[in-house]
């Protein structure tokens, strides 16, 4: 089915330890985004890619870098990952960037739990 | 800057009760205005939108009201099922931004 695919589902840290969160499209969607998910605060958005090729800081950028690989994939990483940084991780995409239309497509989501 | 409030959950209900949840924005100009739904364990689907003042959207039962004189856009629906319990969020975009969402509703409707 087409959407956007995230991987992996589930995953435990610790303290200090580095790792990519990966998110791919088969849209053919020009912009893509990475939000968090925290309880009270719905979601908050960490980085976006307007297009391949390039990237922007969103509300909460600090503790993370993204790469748009090419069109179809966007991934998230965590260089040294915090307890802080436990959430859960959704990828989007929409055709165009501030699409009146709303149109965002989100993924499943990662669990990610920092220890 | 563009921000979003809903209603505090979590909210319970009876099945076949009528629902409204409240959400109220702050922008400048004439934002886009959207409700997502997020079944449990799952990414959050759109679930109804309004793109210009007094427009109505409405989904699955689901209705909301753009309304520019009170800066609001509440979610309701007549008679909730089970089914409809779930995560709901309020959310508005404006030009060339970003989409940003209010903290989410968490409904629950029992049988």
């Amino acid at each position: 089915n087409a959407g956007v695919t995230q991987t992996p589902k589930f995953q435990v840290l610790k303290t200090g330890q580095s790792m990519t969160l990966q998110c791919a499209q088969d849209m053919n969607h020009n912009s893509m985004y990475w939000y968090r998910q925290d309880p009270g605060m719905g979601l908050r958005l960490i980085y976006y890619s307007a297009s391949e090729g390039t990237t922007d800081k969103g509300e909460v950028p600090n503790g993370y870098n993204v790469s748009r690989l090419n069109k179809r994939e966007f991934s998230l990483r965590l260089e040294s990952a915090a307890p802080s940084q436990t959430s859960v991780y959704f990828c989007a995409s929409v055709q165009g960037q501030g699409s009146k239309g709303g149109g965002y497509t989100f993924g499943s989501g990662t669990r990610l739990t920092v220890v | 800057g563009n921000s979003v409030t809903q209603m505090e959950g979590p909210v319970t209900l009876s099945e076949e009760a009528f629902l409204t949840i409240n959400c109220t924005y702050t922008a400048t100009g004439y934002p886009s205005l959207f409700w997502y739904v997020q079944y449990p364990g799952e990414g959050l689907q759109l679930l109804l939108k309004a793109t210009k003042a007094d427009d109505k959207g409405s989904n699955k039962g689901f209705e909301a009201t753009y309304r520019k004189e009170t800066t609001s856009f509440h979610l309701e629906k007549g008679s909730v099922q089970v089914s409809d319990s779930a995560v709901y969020f309020c959310a508005l975009i404006q030009g060339a931004q970003k989409l940003v969402f209010g903290q989410g509703t968490r409904l629950t409707i029992n049988p």
